[in-house]
């Protein structure tokens, strides 16, 4: 399709385990975000990719919060040691731009038991 | 009033009513902002988006009205649709940074 599509759509894991969560932006979207929503609240910025390079990581919680992309077009997040307060919707949003409207995908539910 | 943990603000009207959703911002050097929608299950939708150096910007039914004076921004929505149901966000930006801050969201609910 034409949006950003993320998988899994659902992830459920145990305390300790780490996990990967994709994203496929929009083709040619330079800029590629990373937020956190926890229920009932506003997304919450984690990083931000311009192509290939990670410009900023300042909303990543901690280090065992960890997103790249190699080829400056999908990209992953990992989440290493996994705790009960990691569990939230992972989004991820792209734009042509960075200053231009972000289009998100429909996020990953994660659920850390 | 505000809104703590799932207790988002909630703005109920009937289907063919105009809706205003308002939003208070918290950074005087923003200078961009976008309205977003966002459906149970689904990511948030973007609706329409404002720079600072505008007052007001129209798209189809909606309308952005932006107060610089008083860093208010509101949403109006003409004749509401049951479609029109989410959760709706206002979000802010400064132009250069990356980051998007968004506020805490209200619920609209359109009754047929």
């Amino acid at each position: 399709g034409a949006g950003v599509s993320q998988s899994p759509r659902y992830k459920v894991a145990k305390r300790g385990q780490d996990v990967a969560l994709r994203c496929d932006p929009i083709s040619g979207h330079v800029s590629l975000f990373w937020y956190q929503q926890a229920l009932g609240q506003g997304p919450e910025f984690l990083t931000y990719f311009q192509n290939e390079a990670q410009l900023d990581k300042s909303g990543l919680p901690s280090d065992r919060f960890f997103a790249e992309r190699p080829e400056g077009s999908v990209s992953t997040l990992k989440i290493q040691r996994t705790q009960q307060e990691d569990s939230a919707v992972y989004l991820c949003a792209s734009s042509f731009l960075q200053d231009q409207p972000q289009h998100f995908g429909d996020g990953t539910r994660l659920s850390i038991l | 009033g505000e809104s703590v943990g799932l207790h988002l603000p909630t703005l109920s009207v009937q289907e063919g009513d105009n809706s205003i959703i308002n939003c208070a911002y918290s950074n005087s050097a923003s200078d961009y902002f976008i309205w977003y929608k966002q459906e149970s299950g689904k990511g948030p939708q973007f609706i329409i988006d404002i720079r600072s150096n505008m007052d007001k910007r129209q798209g189809q039914r909606v309308t952005v009205l932006l107060n610089k004076t008083v860093k208010h921004l509101s949403l109006q929505i003409a004749a509401t649709q049951p479609g029109d149901s989410a959760v709706y966000f206002c979000a802010e930006n400064i132009s250069g940074y990356s980051t998007l801050t968004f506020g805490k969201g209200t619920m609209l609910l359109v009754s047929p």
